[in-house]
């Protein structure tokens, strides 16, 4: 079963920043925070990940607090092109699999 | 920017019969990784591969689903004896290394349509 939980979806206004939360109490030291994104039924693509610092690159921002046990991704300017479904995932110790939950529809409207 | 290629974009195959299917990984990436997902439901893992031989595979690989790297490029996932409940958009990934600070990559999938 995934590791994190989501909200099962939320709305934000184009042009304004969206905000996505997550939460994941039970992160151990070594897991990595891993955010993909899935628009209709196409392959879902990367966005960014993090340990413990706070990343930024030309797609988004996470922000992990300090206990590790949230996150949050933040889009700067969200577009109708961003509208998908987001998933926030931690990476299993034991290998290299990715479990994916339910993540958040994101809905990004005009 | 380098991606993963999936092949056919969609298949539709009788009951019974085998299905191949076929993935050009990132070309200096070392892991591969399939992923399968049926309609309206989440994306699951089925298995990864490195070094030419499975490192991981899930419950839902088994003996009707194998995986090759038949030659530098390509990475396949063969299903011996497709069933209706095989029907799924199938994604193949790719990662530089496996697992802590290495994203996995994923094309845009194959979906197999089961007769």
């Amino acid at each position: 079963d995934a590791k994190t939980t989501q909200p099962p979806s939320m709305d934000c206004a184009e042009g304004r920043a969206a905000n996505l939360p997550c939460n994941h109490s039970t992160i151990s030291g070594n897991e990595y925070v891993y955010w993909y994104r899935q628009i209709h039924s196409q392959g879902p693509q990367y966005i960014i990940h993090g340990l413990k610092n706070n990343e930024t690159n030309e797609m988004a921002s996470l922000i992990i607090t300090e206990d590790r046990k949230s996150s949050t991704l933040i889009l700067p300017h969200a577009t109708l092109r961003d509208t998908a479904v987001y998933y926030c995932i931690v990476e299993e110790t034991s290998g290299s699999r990715l479990t994916f939950g339910e993540g958040t529809q994101l809905t990004v409207n005009p | 920017e380098p991606e993963v290629t999936q092949t056919p974009s969609h298949q539709v195959t009788q009951m019974g019969q085998e299905v191949i299917l076929r993935c050009v990984p990132i070309s200096n990436h070392l892991y591969f990784y399939w992923y399968r997902q049926i309609l309206g439901q989440k994306v699951e893992f089925l298995v990864s591969f490195y070094n030419n031989e499975i490192s991981e595979k899930s419950e839902i690989f088994d003996d009707q689903f194998s995986v090759e790297r038949p030659d530098g490029s390509n990475f396949t996932l063969k299903i011996r004896s497709t069933k209706l409940e095989d029907s799924a958009m199938y994604f193949c990934a790719s990662s530089p290394y496996g697992g802590g600070n290495q994203p996995q990559h994923f094309g845009d999938g194959t979906r197999l349509s089961i007769l």
